[in-house]
């Protein structure tokens, strides 16, 4: 099956700073990708829509200033946390599409931040 | 609005044993059903599907049926190995392109 990366797999960093997680698909042109966050025992909680070439789509309530996405090319998406603080610690996952449906979504191993 | 409850592990099993794990749904529209599985170290893998009433999914001898009357997509398997030891997660799509997920289900199989 297809294979999507993510980068790095675990980072701490200090409250303030800014930290930039990667999303690749190895094997195959993502037109779409998701990025998703997760909370200790509770769902996968969509974040943001990115086509690649365009601005995300931000779900209700994500902040688009504080979790900036770009989708530069198709094969790789990056999630941008600004101004770290201890409440963003958690896991994002991304997820990557060539065709945007979710017959065709194949999953990032996931990406544990840490704010301290 | 859309949203997906399964049943809190995790969940321990000795090997060969039964396995249902329950997942219920509410939706607005009428969504396709999936489950997804995650082993230690890697993506969330597309298990299963159903998309419509009384559809039965399976995999790898997992399967799950979409039942409309119950709003709900257990997931179950006869005889459940060692390597079956993963986190699952019961989902929904109404639109065709957004995942709305349960919180996930730690399964562990002993040997």
């Amino acid at each position: 099956g297809a294979v999507v990366s993510q980068h790095p797999s675990r980072v701490i960093c200090k409250s303030g700073t800014s930290v930039k997680i990667e999303c690749r698909s190895l094997d195959f042109q993502a037109t779409t990708m998701f990025w998703y966050r997760q909370f200790p025992k509770q769902s996968l909680m969509l974040m943001a829509t990115s086509n690649e070439g365009s601005k995300a789509t931000y779900e209700q309530g994500v902040e688009k200033d504080k979790f900036l996405i770009n989708h530069a090319s198709l094969t790789l998406s990056t999630l941008t946390v600004t101004s770290a603080h201890p409440e963003d610690s958690s896991f994002y996952i991304c997820s990557a599409s060539a065709t945007g449906g979710v017959n065709e979504q194949f999953f990032g191993p996931g990406t544990r931040l840490t704010v301290l | 609005g859309n949203s997906v409850t399964q049943m809190e592990g995790p969940v321990t099993l000795s090997e060969e044993a039964f396995l249902t794990i329950n997942c219920t749904y509410t939706a607005t529209g009428y969504p396709s059903l999936f489950w997804y599985v995650q082993y230690p170290g890697e993506g969330l893998q597309l298990l299963l599907k159903a998309t419509k009433a009384d559809d039965k999914g399976s995999n790898k001898g997992f399967e799950a049926t979409y039942r409309k009357e119950t709003t709900s997509f257990h997931l179950e398997k006869g005889s459940v190995q060692v390597s079956d030891s993963a986190v699952y997660f019961c989902a929904l799509s109404v639109d065709g392109n957004k995942l709305v997920f349960g919180a996930g289900t730690i399964l562990r199989v002993k040997s």
